[in-house]
């Protein structure tokens, strides 16, 4: 069984410009959600989709945006890049019960902000 | 506002001994705790979880305790192997939602021989 596949897996961005990052979950999982790691901060959660709808949102601002389509699959974008916005970027799926919570995450996007 | 911490950045213990990371949380309403490991430039992949209906989960050599009155959790790793090194992240999620996960910011685990 294949695991998340995230893509790019390295991306260099100066300020200003927008970025957009994909998410390929495990077969037959239809939540996904997006982390963002950065240096002593941990992760931090970004947002959730389930079944195209987003299900939860994280303290981050309106620049940070995310879909979700039929096939499961998700992007999240990222506009008027900031510095700060440089970071593992992690994407995680499961099957959306309410379980023990375990989720399976991807390798990472790490983007830099130049 | 860190609802999850985990005070150690790092810890450095012999092979075979006990490794004993530590989380602290302030969230009386978070339901599941979980642990993750992380590799350089893997994503983490989940250890163990414990409800916060009970206050220990074992499995294999991996150990978590849960002390809600303190709110306080610990892995145990016994013994400790070198593949062991690697970031170790503590996270709790709430009731509100399965997928949305805080974590603390993690702690550098290193085995040495």
């Amino acid at each position: 069984k294949a695991g998340v596949t995230q893509t790019p897996r390295y991306l260099i961005k100066t300020r200003g410009q927008q970025v957009t990052l994909s998410c390929s979950p495990i077969s037959g999982h239809r939540s996904v959600s997006w982390y963002q790691q950065t240096p002593g901060q941990g992760l931090q959660f970004l947002f959730e989709y389930f079944s195209e709808t987003q299900r939860n949102k994280g303290n981050f601002p309106g620049r940070f945006s995310g879909r979700q389509f039929s096939n499961s699959r998700s992007e999240m974008n990222v506009s008027t890049l900031e510095l700060g916005d440089s970071a593992l970027y992690l994407c995680a799926s499961s099957q959306g019960q309410r379980h023990t919570g375990e989720l399976f995450f991807g390798e990472g996007s790490r983007l830099t902000v130049l | 506002d860190q609802q999850v911490k985990q005070n150690s950045p790092s810890l450095s213990v012999q092979e075979g001994r006990i490794s004993i990371l530590n989380c602290d949380y302030t969230n009386s309403m978070f339901d599941y705790f979980l642990w993750y490991k992380k590799y350089p430039a893997e994503g983490p992949t989940f250890l163990i979880s414990i409800s916060s209906i009970k206050d220990k989960n074992e499995d294999g050599r991996f150990t978590v305790f849960l002390n809600k009155s303190a709110k306080h959790l610990s892995l145990h790793i016994v013994p400790s192997q070198p593949g062991d090194s690697a970031v170790y992240f503590c996270a709790a999620r709430g009731i509100q939602g399965a997928q949305k996960l805080v974590f603390g910011q993690g702690t550098r685990l290193t085995i040495n021989p």
